[in-house]
């Protein structure tokens, strides 16, 4: 089965500072990856994905990621955290031969002043 | 465009009513899905489609019903409400599962 796991309900990090949300897939096959945003009372956004090209993906708003597949982990991180950053953060995983998007359960970023 | 849109914004439904949630997107999209959103529990796929006249089942399809007759709609149906179904739902879009979901703003429904 596959799934999807993002470590941290909440993080918390000051302005500034550098942002690390941690999201691990489990798949037997290599897999599609995607970060989403929320923003209150808003949809989700996507800030950027990983589809077997280049394993660092940039995303919009400062935000990469690195797919590794020996830690079958995509984590998000942006090097310097901005008030504009609090939100929502989902990492999604799609396998290659299935159609379905499945969604972690989302890390709430706060920033601090 | 108007992307992807989403009727009614809020639903108050008593337990064993039924309704639809609407969903259209105007891109041309091939695939569309819903979502439901509950705190804690992120996003789970209910259902999806990646066709006009072809849906399957997500994660939690249990209580809900979808067809897809066009390209444009894919309507999300509860037979018979349960207080269970109090969540935001979410629609999304996309011209495959590879490429970017456009997501609709939510349907946010309470079942008493």
């Amino acid at each position: 089965a596959q799934s999807v796991t993002q470590l941290g309900s909440h993080v918390s990090v000051s302005e500034g500072a550098l942002v690390l949300l941690r999201c691990n897939y489990s798949s037997s096959v290599p897999p599609y990856l995607f970060w989403y945003v929320q923003y209150p009372n808003q949809g989700l956004q996507l800030l950027l994905k990983y589809t077997s090209a280049a394993t660092l993906v940039k995303g919009i708003n400062g935000f990469e990621a690195e797919f590794k597949k020996s830690e079958t982990s995509f984590h998000l991180t942006k090097p310097s955290a901005h008030m504009s950053d609090a939100a929502e953060y989902f990492c999604a995983v799609r396998m290659n031969r299935d159609d379905k998007i499945i969604f972690g359960k989302g890390t709430r970023l706060h920033i601090l002043p | 465009n108007a992307g992807v849109t989403q009727t009614p914004k809020f639903q108050v439904l008593k337990t064993g009513q039924s309704m639809t949630l609407q969903c259209a997107q105007d891109m041309n999209h091939e695939y569309m899905s819903w979502y439901r959103q509950d705190p804690g529990m992120g996003l789970r796929l209910i259902h999806y489609s990646v066709g006009a006249g072809i849906t399957d089942q997500g994660e939690v399809p249990n209580g809900y019903n979808v067809s897809r007759s066009t390209t444009e709609d894919f309507p999300l149906r509860l037979l018979s409400a349960a207080p269970s179904q109090t969540s935001v739902y979410f629609c999304a879009s996309s011209p495959g599962t590879l490429r970017t979901q456009y997501f609709g703003p939510g349907t946010r429904l309470l079942v008493l």
